[in-house]
């Protein structure tokens, strides 16, 4: 599966708009990109998921260039209640069992 | 709705005991999955279920034994705790469309002495 590359942490104030960024370089076609958020003491929880263009949400949109190596994910006017590690996950048809969590983005929001 | 239930939520164990972590999904779910994570190293696959009666090993599965109980409930069993061991343990589960989404529980923080 497609390995990930994205920064190990970030700092945004509230009210900003927050862009991470995910290289996936050897992605496949049947390739999803796909984003979890994770909070202290908790599961790690499903954002967004996209083939390509862009996909909105009420929570945030992801973005997937036409190369699809890389994806962005967005999140507009964040809180404090943002801060959290992001994961980008490239999903293959059929291998769930080969979903490969990184270490994440740790997103700190500012007051 | 609950959707993952895992439990307990904190255990400390000494080196060679045993334990089992139960976990039970209330969303009718086929798949479930357990995953440790330590720190700096994300989450990791230890066993896998595509359905009742079947299980498959993951990136880790040594040291690790699991038990499809049914359609809702899949147990995971470490027979001699080790140090190693130490770690928070996360039960998910999905549904069998393609590329559906994890639906995690809120874990078991795991201390072996």
């Amino acid at each position: 599966l497609a390995k990930t590359t994205q920064p190990i942490s970030m700092d945004s104030y509230e009210g900003q708009e927050v862009n991470i960024t995910c290289s996936h370089n050897n992605i496949a076609t049947n390739d999803y990109i796909t984003w979890y958020q994770q909070f202290p003491s908790q599961g790690p929880r499903f954002i967004i998921q996209g083939y390509k263009t862009k996909v909105t949400n009420e929570v945030a949109s992801l973005f997937i260039p036409a190369d699809r190596k890389s994806s962005t994910l967005s999140l507009p006017r964040v809180s404090l209640s943002d801060t959290a590690v992001y994961y980008c996950l490239v999903v293959r048809r059929g291998s769930a069992r080969q979903l490969t969590f990184g270490s994440g983005t740790q997103l700190t929001v500012l007051p | 709705n609950a959707g993952v239930t895992q439990t307990p939520k904190f255990q400390v164990l000494k080196t060679g005991q045993s334990m089992t972590l139960q976990c039970a999904q209330d969303m009718n779910h086929n798949s479930m999955y357990w995953y440790r994570q330590d720190p700096g190293m994300g989450l990791r696959l230890i066993y896998y279920s595509a359905s009742e009666g079947t299980t498959d090993k993951g990136e880790v599965p040594n040291g690790y034994n699991v038990s499809r109980l049914n359609k809702r409930e899949f147990s995971l069993r470490l027979e001699s705790a080790a140090p190693s061991q130490t770690s928070v343990y996360f039960c998910a589960s999905s549904e069998d469309r393609v590329y559906s989404p994890l639906h995690f529980g809120n874990g078991t923080r795991l201390t072996v002495t």
